[in-house]
């Protein structure tokens, strides 16, 4: 069984700080990770993912992600948040033996960047 | 850049009636999708649909819910007879291939009320 979650419902940062979104996850093979974003009025968009190999991936809008197999965490980073990423951020995982094609979705977390 | 639209945007229907909410994946993928959320939970995968037949389904879908790629371009989801509890936000996505390392593409959703 493949599930992950998102501890936080609302992470409130200023602009120009450090912000994290934090997931965390549980497969009983290995995972492919992945992160979303979604702003209002919009479809989920593909921020990022991790298939194999280095564990820090880069993606879209400066966003990054590390891959923590230890700690089973998969949390997003960005060095300096603008307002503009405010929005609500998804993390998913599919286990790849899990035998189903399709990834589990978090809750959401909402991202608020204050001016 | 190529987008997954969703038609209409928000459908409000009574209880015990039937609703179709529509989908134009991008044209050059072949796998199709739809999830539901409903209102503060989590995005929660419904069926996935290959080569016009249905790959893989949750548990949700159950009777209620059909699946049909009409024409070379929608593809629609079909509920046949309404429940206060389908009332969610409904995203269609589509993705090139079905492996699960790929990240789907997902439509702006269609919020669905049913009184």
């Amino acid at each position: 069984a493949q599930s992950v979650a998102q501890p936080e419902d609302q992470v409130n940062v200023a602009e120009g700080n450090p912000l994290t979104v934090k997931c965390t996850y549980s497969v009983s093979g290995n995972p492919y990770l992945f992160w979303y974003v979604q702003y209002p009025n919009r479809g989920l968009q593909f921020l990022l993912k991790y298939i194999t190999g280095d564990n820090l991936v880069k993606g879209s809008y400066g966003f990054e992600a590390e891959f923590n197999k230890s700690q089973t965490s998969f949390h997003l980073k960005k060095p300096s948040a603008l307002v503009s990423d405010s929005a609500l951020y998804f993390c998913a995982v599919r286990d790849i033996g899990g035998g189903s094609y399709i990834p589990t979705f978090g809750r959401g977390t909402s991202l608020i960047v204050h001016p | 850049e190529p987008e997954v639209t969703q038609t209409p945007s928000h459908q409000v229907t009574q209880m015990g009636q039937e609703v179709i909410l529509r989908c134009v994946p991008i044209s050059n993928h072949l796998y199709f999708y739809w999830y539901r959320q409903i209102l503060g939970q989590k995005v929660e995968f419904l069926v996935s649909f290959y080569n016009n037949e249905i790959s893989e389904k949750s548990e949700i879908f159950d009777d209620q819910f059909s699946v049909e790629r009409p024409d070379g371009s929608n593809f629609t989801l079909k509920i046949r007879s309404t429940k206060l509890e389908d009332s969610a936000m409904y995203f269609c996505a589509s993705s090139e291939t079905g492996a699960g390392a790929n990240e789907q593409f997902f439509g702006p959703g269609t919020r669905l009320t049913v009184l």
